[in-house]
């Protein structure tokens, strides 16, 4: 079965600081999706990133930034220079490829991390 | 990229009541699921909306308690059965036009009194 961590359920920062989101996940398969998606106190869950598990480059956009590493089964997510609208509930999650009977598409959540970017 | 709605946004209800969630997509997607979002708790799939058949559900979820229905390929419908204050949570739909990337709606904030 897969299992997704995110071991850090509250996070408070300031803003300018950089923040690093730590993700750790459970799988035995070895093609696999990784996630990131950001929900904002309006509760809308938005897309960040995706992964597969055959790329280990680590990737950035603007103010993000995202580090793979399957030595570790890590897919951390840092912001640089915060800002208040980054404050939001940030989900890790992963999605098993294959042709096993339907569960192909299942989305495995962690339990999510708070963040809180203070002026 | 495609607008997925929901109605209602949210709702407050009574207990022993039902209520019919829609989730609108303005684009042809292969795939719509179901989720649950319980207060201060991560997201748990509740169902698959198959086209033209009966819904694959999780452990945990039943047909009787959460029937949904997708009658096409941009539409689908969850309902929330004789609820129970336990069933306050948000709702969400998701959708995808592959195997891996979802794409969420805005979610149904629901509260049963």
């Amino acid at each position: 079965a897969q299992k997704v961590t995110q071991a850090q359920t509250e996070i408070s920062v300031v803003e300018k600081e950089d923040v690093t989101l730590d993700c750790v996940y459970e799988t035995r398969d070895t093609t696999y999706y990784l996630f990131w998606y950001k929900q904002p106190p309006s509760g809308e869950l938005v897309f960040l990133i995706r992964r597969n598990s055959f790329d280990e480059q680590n990737e950035i956009s603007g103010r993000y930034s995202w580090n793979f590493q399957k030595s570790t089964s890590s897919f951390n997510f840092t912001i640089t220079a915060s800002q208040v609208v980054d404050s939001a509930v940030y989900f890790c999650a992963l999605s098993e490829a294959g042709g096993r009977g339907g569960s192909n598409y299942k989305l495995t959540f962690g339990k999510g991390t708070l963040l809180t970017v203070n002026p | 990229s495609a607008v997925i709605s929901q109605k209602p946004s949210r709702d407050i209800c009574q207990r022993g009541t039902s209520l019919t969630i829609q989730c609108q997509v303005d684009s042809q997607v292969t795939m719509m699921f179901w989720y649950r979002q319980q207060p201060g708790q991560s997201l748990t799939l509740i169902a698959t909306a198959n086209q033209g058949s009966e819904a694959t559900y999780e452990s945990g979820f039943v047909i009787d308690k959460f029937p949904i229905s997708r009658p096409n390929l941009t539409f689908s419908t969850l309902t929330v059965s004789n609820m129970s204050p336990e069933d306050s949570s948000i709702y969400l739909c998701s959708v995808s036009w592959s195997t891996d990337t979802q794409y969420f709606g805005p979610g149904t904030r629901l509260t049963v009194l």
